[in-house]
């Protein structure tokens, strides 16, 4: 049963340029959630998607952007990077619980660094 | 004032201490508790997950949770090399949307 696929590992990308991140969620599970984790952070929640549409939002401007699947992948896109959006970008899959409780599963992120 | 706040160690221990790691936070809506574990690049897993007030143990693990103090806690016993990671608290009003603190990193020596 596979778990929360990311990819690519490791990006190394210029101030200004755009990035796409993209997550496989695990068997089963339909709502994936994106956070960032900066170098000695806890993860922040940027958005979670559920049929495709994005259903709840953190405190993240709009460079940041997301996409959602019929197969329920998705895809995090940031716009015009800057030296501050360095960090590992985490995808983590639940299964829809209505609104209520649903255990987070991640995966092993994406480690982002913009010079 | 962070909305959850915790002590980023690093805490060393000998093998087999209890461990005792704790977090405070400051909105009173939360309702959903967890404790994640985060090996060094890897992504975090769930340990623990406590509804509201109250103790709950899986093996050597127990989390304790005291809404009255907006406090709380991850004990390990007989803690293990294994252990050693960095320990995340998160908690959310509707069990979605989890705030997480800063994590705090265990070393547990052999």
């Amino acid at each position: 049963d596979a778990g929360v696929t990311q990819s690519p590992t490791h990006l190394i990308k210029t101030r200004g340029q755009q990035v796409t991140l993209r997550c496989s969620p695990k068997s089963g599970h339909d709502t994936v959630s994106w956070y960032q984790q900066a170098l000695g952070q806890g993860p922040q929640f940027i958005f979670q998607y559920y049929e495709e549409e994005e259903r709840q939002r953190g405190n993240f401007p709009d460079r940041f952007s997301g996409h959602q699947f019929p197969n329920y992948s998705s895809e995090l896109n940031v716009n015009a990077l800057l030296l501050g959006d360095s960090a590992l970008y985490l995808c983590a899959s639940s299964p829809n619980t209505l609104g209520r409780y649903s255990p987070l599963h991640f995966g092993n992120g994406t480690r982002l660094t913009v010079t | 004032q962070k909305e959850v706040e915790q002590d980023p160690g690093p805490l060393s221990v000998p093998e087999g201490a209890i461990v005792s790691l704790n977090c405070t936070y400051s909105n009173s809506a939360f309702q959903y508790f967890m404790w994640y574990r985060q090996y060094s690049r890897k992504g975090p897993e769930l340990l623990m997950y406590t509804y509201s007030s109250g103790n709950k143990e899986d093996g050597r693990f127990t989390a304790q949770v005291d809404k009255s103090s907006k406090y709380i806690s991850l004990f390990i016993r007989d803690s293990q090399p294994s252990d050693s990671a960095t320990y995340l608290c998160a908690m959310s009003r509707y069990g979605q949307n989890f705030v997480f603190g800063p994590g705090t990193r265990l070393s547990v020596l052999p």
